[in-house]
């Protein structure tokens, strides 16, 4: 089936410590997305990526990092540097054929993150 | 940037009944979207709707691109319905702008 996978459902972290969410895509798509949720808040963008080994800062970028070496693949770590990392991560993704922004994006089912 | 206003933040209904959810944007957008997410957290895309009007079985979705607004209806609601409807939109970039949502549940 095509889709979007986010792996783990559910991540604890220490303080101190580094961790990485996957996001897997089997749907052919250009773009990517990371966003984050806040209890009964809308999703803030923390980076996209357009293409394959590049990618811009979303309006949450601090403490966050990425990498984009695979069109299927586009993991966020989630560094010590961000303070107050407890949210709902959601991956989504995206065509980039025609005009610039105008193309549907697409979720995976998230991963909850909880510091310990 | 764009502000993205919904509304309302609320809504209870019982099944049956019908609802209509409202987006309201600061500026001019070329990419408007509707999710759904369910209580589970996942978020299912609605409707692609910029400007115009479409409809997919008990849901329909209008833009008024001039006026700054979009309306999402909702006819014979069920207990399925239930969770967070999301308006984001954008101009001229991959980086949508969400609004807080509309929770709304629907009791039996």
């Amino acid at each position: 089936d095509g889709g979007i996978t986010q792996s783990p459902k559910y991540l604890f972290r220490k303080e101190g410590q580094n961790v990485t969410l996957s996001c897997e895509q089997n749907l052919n798509h250009d773009a990517m997305y990371w966003y984050r949720q806040d209890p009964g808040q809308g999703l803030r963008l923390i980076y996209y990526s357009q293409i394959v080994n590049d990618f811009q800062k979303g309006d949450i970028a601090e403490g966050y990092s990425v990498s984009r070496e695979k069109k299927e693949s586009f993991p966020l770590t989630v560094t010590s540097a961000q303070k107050n990392p407890t949210a709902f991560y959601l991956c989504a993704s995206s065509h980039r054929g025609g005009t610039l922004g105008r193309e549907t994006q697409y979720f995976g089912p998230g991963t909850r993150l909880l510091v310990l | 940037g764009i502000q993205v206003e919904q509304s309302p933040p609320d809504l209870i209904l019982q099944e049956g009944a019908n609802s209509t959810l409202r987006c309201n944007f600061s500026d001019s957008v070329n990419n408007l979207q509707w999710f759904h997410q369910n209580p589970w957290g996942q978020l299912i895309n609605l409707f692609y709707i910029p400007s115009g009007t479409k409809q997919n079985g008990r849901l329909s979705a209008t833009t008024v691109a001039t006026e700054r607004y979009s309306l999402l209806y909702i006819s014979s609601s069920q207990t399925t319905d239930s969770g967070v409807y999301f308006c984001a939109v954008a101009w001229n970039t991959d980086k949508l702008i969400f609004g807080t949502g509309t929770r709304l549940q629907v009791f039996p």
